[in-house]
């Protein structure tokens, strides 16, 4: 059970909006940055959001973060088939003194 | 550009000892720290520690505490995550993955995995 939760799962059509909730505590996104992964089927995790809501470079500008008090959220705009993965959400723990991710949400494209 | 290979596929039996190789390459190794996060079949990531690039600090989760050592060689660009005492839940994608710090840490380069099976 993680302290962080995320629903299991989100789709959308082409095109659309797709919006993935990310709730933590004070302990961990209530003081500290949150980080996004994608992590596409059979392959090594990657990071699309890193410190709320900065983009690296190469990520598409579909890609934005945003986080308020103790919740976090990723948004995928103008969904696209290759968006369709797991997303997992991340920051430190000062209660565990350790870094955890979320459950991961599970996007498909319909 | 940021390369991380890591070791491959480890089948071990309950109770032995594993070590993972990851081999840097792109960058200043000893300016990165480098974390390890694993993977169990069908499950979600789980952060296993992380290791400062010049070996000088370690942190790791608490369910790890005493079974796991991270150590760098900073002459070959390499980190090691060794894990004893080995149980079937430890059987799972091992990856490395580089830790970038601005303000807040996080992980911007990931090794390829490494499966560690862990059968009788």
């Amino acid at each position: 059970q993680s302290v962080l939760t995320q629903p299991p799962s989100a789709s959308g059509t082409p095109g659309q909006r797709v919006t993935i909730s990310c709730s933590g505590s004070s302990s961990n996104i209530g003081g500290n940055a949150v980080n996004w992964y994608q992590q596409l089927p059979g392959s090594a995790p990657k990071v699309v959001i890193y410190t709320n809501d900065q983009r690296p470079s190469g990520v598409p500008d579909r890609f934005s973060g945003s986080k308020s008090g103790t919740s976090a959220s990723l948004a995928i705009s103008g969904l696209q088939s290759e968006d369709e993965a797991d997303y997992y959400c991340a920051s430190w723990d000062d209660s565990l003194s350790g870094h955890v991710f979320g459950p991961g949400t599970k996007v498909t494209v319909l | 550009q940021v390369q991380l290979v890591q070791s491959g596929r480890e089948l071990k039996k309950p109770g032995a000892s594993v070590k993972v190789s990851c081999k840097a390459s792109g960058y200043t190794f000893s300016t990165f720290g480098v974390a390890w996060v694993r993977q169990a079949p069908g499950e979600g990531l789980e952060w296993v520690g992380w290791i400062t690039g010049d070996n000088s600090r370690t942190n790791f989760a608490q369910k790890f505490q005493g079974r796991v050592s991270l150590t760098t060689d900073t002459s070959t660009s390499t980190a090691y995550m060794e894990l004893r005492s080995l149980r079937s839940g430890d059987t799972a994608v091992y990856y490395c993955a580089r830790v970038s710090i601005t303000s807040w840490p996080y992980f911007d380069s990931w090794g390829q995995g490494s499966l560690v099976t862990v059968s009788s």
